[in-house]
C-alpha cells in the first residue's frame, strides 16, 4: 500500500535532548513537508523539500532541522534549542509543490 | 489579519443534516483549494481539491470555490456520526514560490 509512515506515534524527550521523528513515504513524490500543530491552530509549517538534497525553512524552522538524502525519507530532528517542543507532528507529501498534499499518521511529542 | 479565517466551532448538528463548513481568505493569489478531515489523534485526510470556482461534487460532499468574495466552502449532506471530525481547508498558489496555508479547522460534531 502506497502512504506516509511516521514512527514513532508517541515519543517522549527529557528537556535539553535531542530527538529524532521518521518520516517515509512510497508514494514517490518530489515534494515533502514537516508541520507542527497546536490545539486550535493552524498547522505551521517548519521545514519542505522539494527535491532530494534540498530543503527550505517554513514559518517556525527554529529548534528544528532535516535531512533528504533519499527521495522516500525526510527526517525532523527536533533539537533542545526548540523551547516549546511538546505538539502534535505531521509529515506530508506531495507530486509536487502547492498540489495536494497526503499526510501520515503523526508523532505526539511530549517533553518531560 | 489572518490570510484563512475558518470558525473554529465547534458545530453540532442531528443526523440526517446538511453541514456548512467555510473559509475565507485574503490573498488573490491563492487558486488551489483543499478540503481535509482530521479524526482526533489521526493525520488530515484529504476529502477534496478543485482548481476552479464553482462545485465540484463527491458523493455526500460538495466543494463550493467562490473566488470573487475569497470564500470557500464545504457541503456534507446526509450526515452521519462518522462524519465527526476536524474539518480544515487549505489553499495554495500555483506559480511562484511555495505557500499552502491551513485554516485553524472546524469541528464538527454528528449527533445520531
Amino acid at each position: 500500500d502506497g502512504g506516509i509512515t511516521q514512527s514513532p506515534k508517541y515519543l517522549f524527550r527529557k528537556e535539553g535532548q535531542n530527538v529524532t521523528l521518521s518520516c517515509e513515504q512510497n508514494l514517490n513524490h518530489d515534494a515533502m513537508y514537516w508541520y507542527r500543530q497546536d490545539p486550535g491552530q493552524g498547522l505551521r509549517l517548519i521545514y519542505y523539500s522539494q527535491i532530494v538534497n534540498d530543503f527550505q525553512k517554513g514559518d517556525i524552522a527554529e529548534g528544528y532541522s532535516v535531512s533528504r538524502e533519499k527521495k522516500e525519507s525526510f527526517p525532523l530532528t527536533v533539537t533542545s534549542a526548540q523551547k516549546n517542543p511538546t505538539a502534535f507532528y505531521l509529515c506530508a507529501s506531495s507530486i509536487n509543490r502547492n498540489t495536494e498534499a497526503f499526510f501520515g499518521q503523526g508523532t505526539r511529542l511530549t517533553v518531560v | 489579519q489572518k490570510e484563512v479565517e475558518q470558525d473554529p466551532g465547534p458545530l453540532s448538528v442531528p443526523e440526517g443534516a446538511i453541514v456548512s463548513l467555510n473559509c475565507t481568505y485574503s490573498n488573490s493569489a491563492f487558486q488551489y483549494f483543499m478540503w481535509y478531515r482530521q479524526y482526533s489523534r489521526k493525520g488530515p485526510e484529504l476529502l477534496m481539491y478543485t482548481y476552479s470556482s464553482g462545485n465540484k461534487e463527491d458523493g455526500r460532499f460538495t466543494a463550493q470555490v467562490d473566488k470573487s468574495s475569497k470564500y470557500i466552502s464545504l457541503f456534507i449532506r446526509d450526515s452521519q456520526p462518522s462524519d465527526s471530525a476536524t474539518y480544515l481547508c487549505a489553499m495554495s498558489r500555483l506559480t511562484g514560490g511555495f505557500k499552502t496555508i491551513f485554516g485553524a479547522g472546524t469541528r464538527l460534531f454528528v449527533k445520531a
